[in-house]
């Protein structure tokens, strides 16, 4: 069985400083990772995804991530955010076998503070 | 433009009336999934399907229901809502081979 844990329910951040969202997985099979963004009152959006390569992996908006298999992390960051970031981020993993499934994590609400 | 279009956005209904969230893609994607999103909890999967007349449970399925008569088309059925069932709804679908999920806005229903 996979988890997901995003141990920070709340990040807040000044605008234009860097951020770091913190993902920690538990998986007995490789898995895929990925990220997802919520605006208020709208659908999840993908941001980022790590499938296989480059461990380091570049998203939209400016966001990137990398998967640390030794730690299971796949951290976000962005060097410089905007109040346009404040939204709530959740991190996601999948296992390459069976059904795919996804496990979700609990989220994260990243506020930018002018 | 893909997308993926839920209906209603809001609802408030009382218990035991039966009603349907509806859910359409234009992306042709075989993989279609409900999930409802609580404070604290996430995101819980319903149901899925993958393919036309394939469906299966969840982690959360008790009382639901769905079907696929066609692939663009994903129906959430609440037989007899409760208060429990209060939540936001998501619709979503991904392709088979690269995983990404694309998300509906979203239905906020409230069962009174």
């Amino acid at each position: 069985a996979q988890s997901v844990t995003q141990l920070d329910s709340q990040v807040p951040v000044f605008e234009e400083a860097p951020v770091e969202l913190r993902c920690n997985y538990s998986s007995s099979v490789s898995v895929y990772l990925f990220w997802y963004v919520q605006y208020p009152n709208q659908g999840l959006q993908l941001l980022l995804k790590y499938l296989s390569g480059s461990t380091l992996v570049k998203g939209i908006n400016g966001f990137e991530a990398e998967f640390n298999k030794s730690q299971t992390s796949f951290h976000l960051r962005k060097p410089s955010v905007h109040i346009s970031d404040t939204a709530e981020y959740f991190c996601a993993v999948i296992s390459k076998s069976g059904t795919y499934k996804y496990i979700f994590g609990t989220g994260t609400r990243l506020k930018v503070l002018a | 433009e893909a997308q993926v279009t839920q209906n209603p956005r809001y609802l408030i209904t009382v218990t035991g009336k039966k009603l349907t969230v509806t859910c359409s893609q234009n992306m042709n994607h075989e993989y279609m999934s409900w999930y409802r999103q609580d404070p604290g909890l996430g995101l819980r999967q319903i149901y899925y399907s993958m393919n036309v007349e394939v469906t299966d449970k969840g982690d959360v399925p008790e009382g639901y229901k769905v079907s696929r008569k066609e692939k663009r088309n994903f129906p959430l059925i609440l037989e007899s809502p409760s208060p429990n069932q209060t939540s936001l709804y998501f619709c979503a679908t991904r392709d088979i081979t690269n995983y990404g999920y694309t998300f509906g806005s979203g239905t906020r229903l409230t069962v009174v």
